[in-house]
């Protein structure tokens, strides 16, 4: 079975600085998709970015970059230039290829931004 | 653009009661998912629908039934409610081809 782990249940960054979450998993597929979802207080899951595992270039989203490394099977999430608004629960999710494949998510990281 | 819609936002209900929940995936999504997050928890698989059958199943209890219609949207049926039901049910939809899966608000659900 695939599991999905977050090692920091909390961090914190100062509004403007950089901030990475770190994600590891553990899976015998070859292929698969990686994403970080968000949580606000409003507990709505929004999607930040996604990773195809066949695909050795790091995705980007704006302020958001991913450092994905396939043999250690580690996903980290990169915050650039911090915002008030970043600050919500981040859940790292797993999902392997196929119609209907489920998310296995991790236990989330909550992430404080501080003035 | 339009998202997943799920209803009721809000329900309570007491033990042993019957609960309903409909979801309305994104237009021309054919898959939904739905998954169950307690307090303080991250979000657990439920189940799966493709093109109106179920596709995969986590851990639901025999409690609970859902299906999809012909227009795809689903609906989840909880039957005897217990304490431990009282959660947020998250409807999620997504297009086969795409791998991406996009979350509706969620129904809060208290079980009283």
């Amino acid at each position: 079975a695939q599991t999905v782990t977050q090692s920091q249940p909390e961090m914190s960054v100062q509004e403007a600085e950089t901030v990475t979450l770190s994600c590891t998993y553990d899976t015998s597929e070859s292929d698969y998709y990686l994403f970080w979802y968000k949580q606000p207080p409003s507990r709505q899951m929004i999607l930040v970015i996604r990773q195809e595992a066949y695909k050795q270039q790091n995705a980007t989203e704006n302020r958001f970059s991913v450092n994905f490394q396939k043999a250690a099977k580690s996903f980290s999430l990169k915050i650039s230039d911090s915002q008030l608004g970043d600050a919500a629960m981040y859940f790292c999710a797993y999902r392997k290829t196929g119609t209907a494949s489920k998310l296995t998510f991790g236990t989330g990281t909550r992430l404080q931004v501080t003035l | 653009a339009a998202g997943v819609i799920q209803s009721p936002r809000h329900l309570i209900k007491e033990k042993r009661e019957t609960a309903t929940l409909k979801c309305y995936p994104i237009p021309r999504h054919d898959t939904v998912y739905w998954y169950q997050q307690g307090p303080g928890q991250d979000p657990q698989f439920l189940i799966s629908f493709y093109e109106k059958m179920q596709s995969d199943k986590g851990s639901i209890p025999d409690r609970f039934s859902a299906q999809q219609f012909s227009d795809y949207h689903s609906e989840l049926n909880m039957s005897s409610l217990e304490l431990g039901d009282s959660a947020l049910y998250f409807c999620a939809s997504s297009l086969r081809g795409l791998q991406t899966q996009y979350f509706g608000p969620g129904t809060r659900l208290l079980v009283l």
